[in-house]
């Protein structure tokens, strides 16, 4: 069964750092690309980060490009995502997604990690 | 980056009746593969997204068949055959043809 599980979310000043995890189980994760999308409160779906599988190459939304980070530890079926120089407008449920190795879509999702950003 | 376009915003429907909801994209997503690159996902209360089509018209496994999808080049649309009290949600509309993925706004479905 595939599963994709976060953590690392929580409470955090403006200007913060913080790095969010999601660990994959379930199929082979090193070949697969994996992306990061967020869901500010009330509101819609925001993709935000994407890194291949093998290469390991690095895609971002213009809104987050420059102060966050995606990695991945294909020994550890791990992705992260780096926040840095965090702004109240961060604050989101951050969701991590399978992409599809035939197909560009999302099929499965993690149940999401809750980013704060207040003082 | 491509713009993605949803209507209606919200969609109040009966039970059994069915539904449907339009994407439109700023640009076309026919990649020179033939195959347009739209999914549509739904995110029931509280739950995380789930893909429910996938290339403008090919359901994801699990996926009942009252769900379909329709469209090319730049228009396209969800339908709902008969719409049941778990299909309440908001759906998605996404391109992944550039590499900055895009969503629709959502619309929001309830029942009457």
């Amino acid at each position: 069964e595939v599963q994709l599980v976060e953590s690392g979310g929580g409470l955090v000043q403006p200007g913060g750092s913080l790095k969010l995890s999601c660990v994959a189980s379930g199929f082979t994760f090193t070949i697969y690309p994996m992306s990061w999308v967020r869901q500010a409160p009330g509101k819609g779906l925001e993709w935000i980060a994407a890194i291949s599988g093998v290469t390991g190459m690095t895609y971002y939304a213009d809104s987050v490009k420059d102060r966050f980070t995606i990695s991945r530890d294909n020994s550890k079926n791990t992705i992260y995502l780096h926040l840095n120089s965090l702004r109240a407008e961060d604050t989101a449920v951050y969701f991590c997604a399978r992409e599809g190795i035939t197909v560009a879509s999302f099929d499965y999702w993690g149940q999401g990690s809750l980013v704060t950003v207040s003082s | 980056d491509i713009v993605m376009t949803q209507s209606p915003l919200f969609l109040p429907v009966t039970p059994g009746e069915p539904a449907s909801i339009s994407c439109r994209s700023s640009e076309s997503l026919l990649h020179i593969n033939g195959y347009n690159y739209l999914d549509w996902y739904l995110q029931r209360p509280g739950q995380s997204p789930q893909l429910l089509i996938y290339m403008g018209s090919n359901r994801a496994s699990g996926v009942s068949d009252r769900f379909s999808g329709s469209g090319s080049g730049t228009d396209f649309t969800l339908k709902i055959s008969n719409v049941e009290p778990e299909d309440v949600g908001v759906y998605y509309c996404m391109q992944a043809l550039q590499t900055v993925i895009t969503f629709g706004q959502g619309t929001r479905l309830d029942i009457k």
